[in-house]
């Protein structure tokens, strides 16, 4: 199974300040049709997960344009740009690449300081 | 509007069985892949099983091979996920979705 990596673990962040999450993949993610099936997925407190960015970069209708995707084979980046106290929660990285099964990061919990 | 709306999750003994259901709305199961995915505190988000859109193949994470059956009925417009011997390790939030959206969970407590 693809194992996916985390970090940090837990974020602390200033509201108005950028963040970043980094994901490694055990394996690369690029399939056989060339595309690298690695998404973002956030859970705010006591709601259901939502994805927010697909295939590395694609951001997802209705999310917000201070989150981006980026990197390749098996380094990837979640970056948000300027930290609102909506978005804090647990981000998770998600590959479906390789499956099954599909497999999640550990996930990342965002806090405000 | 466009959902998945889950429900069937209850308090059931070590060794139980249960059933869940995922009823989409706004759109119908020819349309997409359906997934079931879980919850726990502590373990995170994890892939427990997958339906085609045709209903031509299953999937499931390892762990509940064996034990937990996904299956559909079109008439219904809806994804069921059954569950037998259920462990301690099966307690968690239960959600639906097909990637794209998640519905609301429902929470499955093995006690």
């Amino acid at each position: 199974d693809v194992v996916l990596s985390q970090s940090p673990l837990s974020l602390p962040v200033t509201l108005g300040q950028p963040a970043s999450i980094s994901c490694i993949s055990s394996q690369s993610l690029v399939s056989g049709d060339g595309t690298t099936y690695l998404h973002w997925v956030q859970q705010r407190p006591g709601q259901a997960p939502r994805r927010l960015i697909y295939n590395i970069f694609y951001r997802d209708s209705g999310v917000p344009d201070r989150f981006s995707g980026s990197g390749s084979g098996t380094v990837f980046t979640l970056r948000i740009n300027r930290v609102e106290a909506e978005d804090v929660g647990i981000y998770y990285c998600m590959q479906g690449t390789h499956w099954p099964p599909y497999t999640f990061g550990q996930g990342t919990k965002l806090e405000i300081k | 509007e466009v959902q998945l709306v889950a429900t069937g999750g209850a308090v059931v003994q070590w060794g139980g069985s249960l059933r869940l259901s995922c009823e989409l709305i706004g759109f119908t199961l020819d349309e997409s892949d359906i997934h079931w995915l879980r919850y726990a505190p502590g373990k995170g988000l994890e892939w427990v099983a997958k339906i085609k859109s045709d209903g031509s193949a299953k999937y499931y994470v390892d762990s509940v091979k064996g034990r937990f059956f996904i299956f559909r009925d079109s008439s219904l417009n809806s994804v069921f996920l059954h569950m037998n011997s259920l462990r301690a390790e099966d307690t968690g939030v239960y959600y639906c979705a097909n990637l794209d959206l998640w519905g609301r969970g429902t929470p499955v407590t093995v006690s």
